[in-house]
């Protein structure tokens, strides 16, 4: 069965302190990672699609990786702004377009 | 961009009442829209995938006959929660695939059964 898993659940960080959300995936065949960003109350917003193992996309403060086994989002220099949940999501190779959402990792930038 | 107007954004209704909620795709032809659930703290859970002029594919445990999905054009697709109860108070979100670019959601409904 393919899997999505996030740490941490939730993380808690000071205004400029960095860190790293992990998603960790099994899939039968990864057509393409997402990471996508949530607010409370709203619909997920597109950040980025991953593809294959050693690709890095950045935006702004946010930079995700990918390796055969999981992805990571880093957060330099982290603002309040960037408060929200983060969700990481698969899409398998070979089924359908759909989706298979991890829990999320609800982050917390403290000013 | 892609977007998707989904409506209303909030709605409470009275057990046994139906209710539909409506996502448009707004300057893009969506000929496949999913369906998914949030629970509080939890991940989003698909429902069903509708496509236009098809039936609907649901996920196993989601009833058919209770989530009734409609496709009917290439901008509009509909759920509708039928004899709504309380358990079935949830976020919904409705989803349409944008190729590499990944994909559009609505902004979501909060649905309150009392």
């Amino acid at each position: 069965e393919d899997q999505v898993t996030q740490s941490p659940e939730a993380l808690r960080l000071q205004e400029g302190e960095s860190s790293s959300l992990n998603c960790s995936y099994t899939v039968s065949g990864l057509r393409g990672l997402f990471w996508y960003r949530q607010d409370p109350g709203k619909g997920p917003e597109f950040l980025f699609t991953l593809y294959s193992a050693g690709e890095e996309k950045e935006k702004e403060r946010l930079k995700a990786t990918l390796t055969k086994k999981e992805s990571f989002l880093h957060i330099t220099a982290p603002k309040p702004e960037d408060s929200a949940t983060y969700l990481c999501a698969v899409q398998v190779r070979g089924g359908s377009e759909k989706l298979v959402f991890g829990k999320g990792t609800k982050l917390t930038v403290n000013p | 961009g892609a977007v998707v107007s989904q409506h209303p954004s909030r709605v409470i209704c009275k057990s046994g009442t139906s209710v539909k909620i409506e996502c448009r795709s707004l300057d893009f032809q969506a000929t496949t829209m999913f369906w998914y659930r949030q629970f509080p703290k939890q991940s989003l859970m698909l429902m069903a995938t509708s496509n236009e002029g098809s039936k609907a594919t649901y996920e196993q445990g989601v009833e058919k006959d209770k989530f009734l999905i409609n496709h009917a054009s290439l901008t509009l697709s509909t759920l509708t929660v039928t004899s709504a109860h309380p358990e079935d108070s949830s976020f919904y979100i409705c989803s349409a695939p944008r190729g590499r670019v990944g994909y559009t959601f609505g902004s979501g409904t909060r649905l309150t059964v009392v």
